[in-house]
């Protein structure tokens, strides 16, 4: 496997599931980022993480539950969904998440999830 | 607080044209990164394209360049010799040097007809 993959491609769950969301990549970068793209709406920044740890989560709801074991993983648990919380998730990873304008991201193919 | 609009939702452009996606962006710091990202149906985004705020020349990426106007605060970017396979939503994207994550646009779907 080459780059940033996503699993499971697609989800359906209903509002009462627990699920998770994998990603992992393949290119010795620190930093991981999720995203969260929903329809007619720009990307949206979810949580960033960094060897490890988390720098940045811009006020997501308490449902969504990130996890970085490694820096090669990260994990998205997800619990008591709305159906809002329908869309596409993406990971990303970059080098760094510091250190210069020029620290482009490498995205997964991302994983669509409907909430029943 | 920095911001990215994209005024074209959406465009048409004739196979083997070219085409231009408008991006202009607001900030006020002094040194920042823009970046043009592709997302075809399948999901992923593609990077695409990079242009540092203190470069003196515009960007090329193959049949990717970006125009770019920093006093104007615009980015478009310009692809060439459009083909089939460039249909897709585009994304212009910034990020400041203290390593502020990425902000988006809202994207530009381009559709290339035959």
């Amino acid at each position: 496997e080459t780059g940033v993959t996503q699993t499971p491609r697609h989800l359906v769950m209903g509002m009462t599931n627990k699920k998770s969301l994998k990603c992992e990549q393949h290119l010795g970068h620190n930093a991981m980022y999720w995203y969260k793209q929903s329809a007619k709406k720009p990307l949206e920044l979810m949580f960033v993480y960094s060897l490890e740890e988390r720098v940045e989560n811009n006020s997501v709801p308490s449902r969504f539950s990130p996890e970085c074991p490694n820096s090669s993983h990260l994990f998205l648990h997800l619990h008591t969904l709305q159906p809002e919380d329908s869309a596409l998730y993406l990971c990303a990873s970059s080098q760094d998440h510091t250190g210069g304008t020029y620290n482009e991201q490498f995205f997964g193919p991302g994983t669509r999830l409907t909430v029943l | 607080a920095q911001k990215i609009t994209q005024t074209q939702p959406g465009m048409f452009v004739q196979e083997k044209e070219a085409v231009t996606l408008d991006c202009t962006y607001d900030t006020s710091d002094p040194s920042y990164g823009l970046f043009w990202y592709k997302q075809p149906s399948s999901g992923e985004m593609i990077f695409l394209i990079y242009q540092g705020s203190y470069d003196q020349q515009n960007a090329t990426e193959g049949r990717y360049s970006l125009n770019f106007q920093k006093a104007r605060k615009s980015a478009n970017l310009v692809i060439s010799a459009s083909q089939l396979g460039d249909s897709a939503m585009y994304f212009c994207a910034m990020r400041r040097v203290d390593g502020q994550n990425f902000v988006f646009g809202p994207g530009t779907r381009l559709s290339v007809l035959p």
